[in-house]
């Protein structure tokens, strides 16, 4: 993805412990958006969010998950106590307001949660 | 929720030979748009369709966007080695969703 950055680009934790993803979309980019892929899965939507909105949190798969974004511009994810089946790439993806399709996305973080 | 059955999972093909990928629904998609995600990288936008019965094509990759707008095919001609990857199907909703439902991939292995 042009210019989105995400880190740590591999993550292994412990069981129970908190991880935090970090995301830095391209400037201007006014939606930003999280997704997971389990290994040979697609993309499962976890969170939105678009300008001074409230955030579209429907795609979160259970209270350990939570994410912010400040400023209108870096965002983090982060997971509290992980389990294993937490274990995926979790993938940002940028884009300009009203146009859906162009998502830009990062390379993502592989989280490994043992 | 809303879901893409993306069609084949998985392609072993030889260098030159033509590949064909699809994907359904049984809701009604306002845009369908195709990605290839390479080892390591997240995915990359290859083809946006907007119009039932569109085809559009972007050099080798050709994609139409069915006229029922539940379906969606790509085709890849003449594949190259640097054609291998996950190509994934994305549906955009009606309702003015700004989120995108994505297939599950077809993972393509081209064989030199």
């Amino acid at each position: 993805g042009a210019g989105v950055s995400q880190s740590p680009s591999n993550k292994v934790t412990e069981k129970g412990k908190d991880v935090e993803l970090r995301c830095d979309p391209i400037s201007g980019h006014t939606a930003l958006y999280w997704y997971r892929q389990s290994l040979g899965q697609g993309l499962e939507f976890l969170i939105y969010f678009q300008g001074n909105s409230a955030p579209d949190k429907s795609g979160l798969p259970s209270d350990r998950f939570s994410a912010e974004r400040t400023g209108g511009s870096v965002s983090t994810l982060t997971i509290q106590r992980t389990q294993q089946e937490d274990s995926a790439v979790y993938l940002c993806a940028g884009r300009v307001s009203g146009n859906t399709d162009t998502q830009y996305f990062g390379p993502g973080t592989r989280l490994t949660v043992l | 929720g809303q879901q893409l059955n993306q069609s084949p999972q998985s392609m072993f093909i030889q260098e030159g030979e033509d590949v064909s990928m699809n994907c359904t629904s049984s809701s009604i998609f306002n845009t369908w748009l195709w990605y290839k995600q390479e080892p390591g990288e997240g995915p990359v936008l290859l083809i946006a369709l907007y119009k039932a019965g569109e085809l559009t094509s972007n050099g080798r990759l050709t994609a139409q966007f069915g006229i029922t707008r539940k379906d969606s095919f790509l085709n890849i001609s003449a594949s190259i080695p640097s054609d291998v990857g996950i190509y994934f199907c994305a549906g955009g909703p009606q309702g003015g969703s700004e989120k995108l439902v994505f297939g599950k991939g077809t993972k393509l292995t081209v064989n030199p």
